[in-house]
């Protein structure tokens, strides 16, 4: 079982429409990340949040510690928000150093 | 990403031969990561470092040599390029957990 899970693996919405895309992880963590990787580009980091929630723009990032469980949500979706958006969780390395920890990713297509 | 490059972009080599990729910042973060990411897997760990000359070995990291003489470039090396190393390679920087991380734009290497 991989340590960080997301769901779902692929969605497709209409412009306008409010969009849910949840992460759950099985290890202790310091920190969880939103990433999101255009196609063909780089990663770029949207949120890092240990507790609570966090918002920038239409992009809203909540976690709940006890549950392992973080949503990323996109209010008024557009175009423009079609990426890959990727979960990854701050854990340790066996030698004690820090690492991140991805899920594989979601798909998000929005149409216009 | 400001502060972070990753060279070549793109490359396309022969199976056997050596390859060097280059990771520079301009941050003077203390940890510098090394990614692949494939289909299927989301990013994996190769080596990270920790400070210069500090390195070990991440989750994937059979095939590959990595150095850090200076604090700005972390260099990864494939000894013996085989197709299974066909890949996307990111770098990210890191002061710490708390602080975050920065990926650089990622190196397309196709071994033929």
């Amino acid at each position: 079982k991989n340590e960080v899970e997301q769901s779902p693996q692929n969605l497709t919405a209409q412009e306008g429409e409010f969009i849910t895309i949840n992460c759950s992880y099985s290890v202790g963590i310091s920190a969880l990340h939103w990433l999101q990787q255009h196609p063909g580009g780089g990663i770029v980091s949207l949120f890092m949040l240990s507790s609570g929630k966090k918002k920038h723009g239409r992009l809203i990032a909540t976690i709940n510690i006890q549950e392992k469980h973080s949503s990323l949500h996109i209010t008024a979706s557009h175009p423009r928000d079609s990426a890959v958006y990727i979960c990854a969780v701050s854990g340790w390395t066996q030698g004690g150093s820090e690492k991140l920890v991805f899920g594989k990713g979601t798909k998000l297509t929005v149409n216009p | 990403d400001a502060g972070i490059t990753q060279s070549p972009r793109h490359k396309v080599t022969e199976t056997g031969t050596p390859v060097t990729l280059r990771c520079h910042q301009t941050e003077n973060h203390r940890y510098m990561y090394w990614y692949r990411q494939d289909p299927g897997h989301g990013l994996r760990l190769i080596h990270y470092s920790y400070g210069v000359k500090d390195t070990d070995k991440g989750e994937v990291s059979d095939g590959y040599s990595v150095s850090r003489s200076k604090t700005e470039d972390f260099l990864l090396t494939l000894e013996s390029a085989t197709s299974s190393q066909t890949s996307v390679y990111f770098c990210a920087i890191s002061e710490g957990q708390a602080y975050g991380y920065t990926f650089g734009s990622g190196t397309r290497l196709t071994v033929v």
